[in-house]
């Protein structure tokens, strides 16, 4: 069984800090991890995917990610943030790919602050 | 341009109405995928269609239907027998060579 943990439901920075989401992942069989990003009332826009090429996994609009198997996690992180970062961040697992069942966290909020 | 369209974007329905939302998509992707998004609790499966004339249960299918006559069509019906229907309905699609879902703009229903 496959699952994710978004821990913070809300996160806020000022604009210009470093931007860290967590999320932690289950899953029985080396994962495919993703993290999405939302804009209100708009679809899911992939961020980027780790399919096991590489630990640290570069994404758009300046966001990276590191693979961290001994603590089953997959964080997402900017080094500096701007006012359009401002989204709902979703983290998401597969057993198997994006072409099966992806299993997604329950989000999280970034408020950026002038 | 390709991508996933869904209509309509605000959709509202009386209690005790069937009501279909429409997903297509020109990416000529093999699977396409039905999800229901409530605050706070992220993105549940309803409904996923690896092929055409085949679908399998999500999560949270009870209420819902679907078929997948078309590569490029998998509308969703909202039946009575939804309980709670009020919801943000997302559709997504992917092949096995990219791996990855991308999703439309999704459609908001409210029930009346």
């Amino acid at each position: 069984a496959q699952s994710v943990t978004q821990l913070g439901s809300h996160v806020s920075v000022s604009e210009g800090a470093l931007v860290l989401l967590r999320c932690n992942y289950s899953s029985s069989v080396p994962p495919y991890l993703f993290w999405y990003v939302q804009y209100p009332n708009q679809g899911l826009q992939l961020l980027l995917k780790y399919t096991s090429a590489a630990t640290l996994v570069k994404g758009i609009n300046g966001f990276e990610a590191e693979f961290k198997k001994s603590e089953t996690s997959f964080h997402l992180t900017k080094p500096s943030a701007h006012m359009s970062d401002a989204a709902e961040y979703f983290c998401a697992v597969s057993d198997s790919g994006g072409y099966q069942k992806v299993t997604f966290g329950t989000g999280t909020k970034l408020q950026v602050i002038p | 341009d390709g991508g996933i369209t869904q209509s309509p974007k605000y959709l509202f329905r009386k209690e005790g109405q069937n009501v279909t939302l429409s997903c297509e998509q020109n990416l000529n992707h093999d699977a396409m995928y039905w999800y229901r998004q409530d605050p706070g609790q992220g993105l549940r499966l309803i409904y996923y269609s690896q092929i055409v004339n085949d679908f399998q249960k999500g999560d949270i299918a009870e209420g819902y239907s679907v078929s997948r006559e078309k590569k490029e069509s998998f509308p969703l019906t909202v039946t009575s027998a939804q309980k709670n229907p009020t919801a943000f309905y997302l559709c997504a699609s992917s092949n096995r060579q990219i791996d990855t879902q991308y999703f439309g703009p999704g459609t908001r229903l409210t029930v009346l």
